[in-house]
Formats: structure tokens, C-alpha cells, sequence
């Protein structure tokens, strides 16, 4: 069976901090991947998705970027944390190959707070 | 980007009521997905209906969807103490080949016993 994998579950950073989440999926092959983030009462806001190693693509312009360095590895980093990246990121895959009609399966959660 | 809205934000209910809570959404859609977190937690898959469904079910959630009315509708029925959880529309766009799912703001279902 398939499982996602996301860690830490919580961190607390200073501004100016640099970061790195990290996410990686077993029990597939060519996921879409996908971090989204959550502020505190608020829908999910798409990050970044990936189709593919080295294939990303940025849904809103701010200081984080993603890689994917391997097919089932996701990474999520800034250079200098703000105040405003504080929230709840999610990771999530769904089953690959240019569709765009299945579930995503989401990990637990990192909850990152930045002070 | 388009996004579904869903309404209302928040629901009390008691055990055993049936709960309703709609999602509406801009531009045309290939497919609608619903999905529950629980506080804390990631995103579970409740049901996707597609844009040519108009109905569908699983266990004690209905979905319907109205293309017309660009809105899609999510009851559970005899709801539970455990059914409390925030509850999320999601659409992809049918003109925008390769987007990823566009979630709305939720609405947070209280079941009480």
C-alpha cells in the first residue's frame, strides 16, 4: 500500500531561518506531488506541484521554493523564514502520469511557527 | 485561479441529524472532490464526482452536483460525534490542462452528542 511520509510534525523558527521540509511517498511510481499550505481557520493554498524529477511548478510567488530530487521526494525550503510563513504545510501525491482526476493522499502535517 | 466557496462556514448539529453543506465554484470543472480534516491532521478523500455525474454515493455521504448552477452539494446522514472535522471542496479546471486540485475555505461541522 502506499504511504506518505512528512516530517518534522512541528517546528518553531526565528526570522531569517533558513528551512527545509521534507516529504516522501513508498509504494508508488511517478506521483504528481504537491504542498499546500494552511493559516490558522483558512482553506489550503497550492504551493507548488510537481509532475516529474526536476518539474516544478510555482503557484504563488514568495520567498519558499521546492525541488524533487528523487520521483518520490519532495522538499520544501526557504533561505530566510518571515513572520508570514507561519502555518500548517501539507504534502500530498496522487497517482501521476498527466492525470488529474484522482485523490490526493495527504501527510500529517508540519506545523511551523515562526518567532 | 479558479476556487470552490463553501457555505456555510460553520454547522452545529446534533448526533443523528443529517448535515449539509454546499460548495460553489467559477469557472467549468472536470471534476469535484470532497475531502475532511480532522484538527490537526492532513486532508482524507471522502468521494470525486465527475463533471457528466450528477449523484453519487458512499456509506452515509451523498453528493450531487449541479453543472448548471456551477455547485455541489455534500449531506452525510445520521451524522455522528465522530463526524466532527472540517469539511473541503476541491475542483480542478477544465480549460487548464496539467493545474493541480484548488481547495476552498472549508466549513467546520460540529456533531454533538
Amino acid at each position: 500500500s502506499q504511504t506518505i511520509h512528512q516530517w518534522p510534525a512541528t517546528l518553531v523558527q526565528p526570522v531569517g531561518s533558513p528551512l527545509s521540509l521534507e516529504c516522501t511517498v513508498e509504494g508508488t511510481s511517478n506521483p504528481n506531488l504537491y504542498w499546500y499550505r494552511q493559516a490558522a481557520g483558512r482553506g489550503l493554498q497550492l504551493l507548488f506541484y510537481s509532475v516529474g524529477i526536476g518539474q516544478i511548478s510555482s503557484e504563488v510567488p514568495q520567498n519558499l521554493s521546492a525541488s524533487r530530487p528523487q520521483d518520490r521526494q519532495f522538499i520544501l525550503s526557504s533561505k530566510k523564514l518571515l513572520l508570514s510563513d507561519s502555518g500548517f504545510y501539507l504534502c500530498a501525491w496522487s497517482a501521476g502520469r498527466g492525470r488529474w482526476d484522482s485523490p490526493l493522499h495527504f501527510g500529517n502535517g508540519t506545523r511551523l511557527t515562526v518567532t | 485561479s479558479q476556487q470552490g466557496e463553501e457555505d456555510p462556514q460553520a454547522l452545529s448539529i446534533q448526533e443523528g441529524e443529517n448535515a449539509t453543506m454546499n460548495c460553489s465554484y467559477k469557472t467549468s470543472i472536470n471534476n469535484l472532490q470532497w475531502y475532511r480534516q480532522n484538527s490537526g491532521r492532513g486532508l482524507v478523500h471522502l468521494i470525486l464526482i465527475r463533471s457528466n455525474e450528477r449523484e453519487k454515493h458512499s456509506g452515509r455521504l451523498r453528493v450531487t452536483l449541479d453543472t448548471s448552477k456551477k455547485s455541489s452539494s455534500l449531506l452525510i446522514t445520521a451524522s455522528r460525534a465522530a463526524d466532527t472535522a472540517s469539511y473541503f471542496c476541491a475542483t480542478d479546471a477544465e480549460d487548464q490542462a496539467g493545474t493541480a486540485l484548488i481547495f476552498g475555505k472549508g466549513t467546520t461541522l460540529s456533531v454533538s452528542s
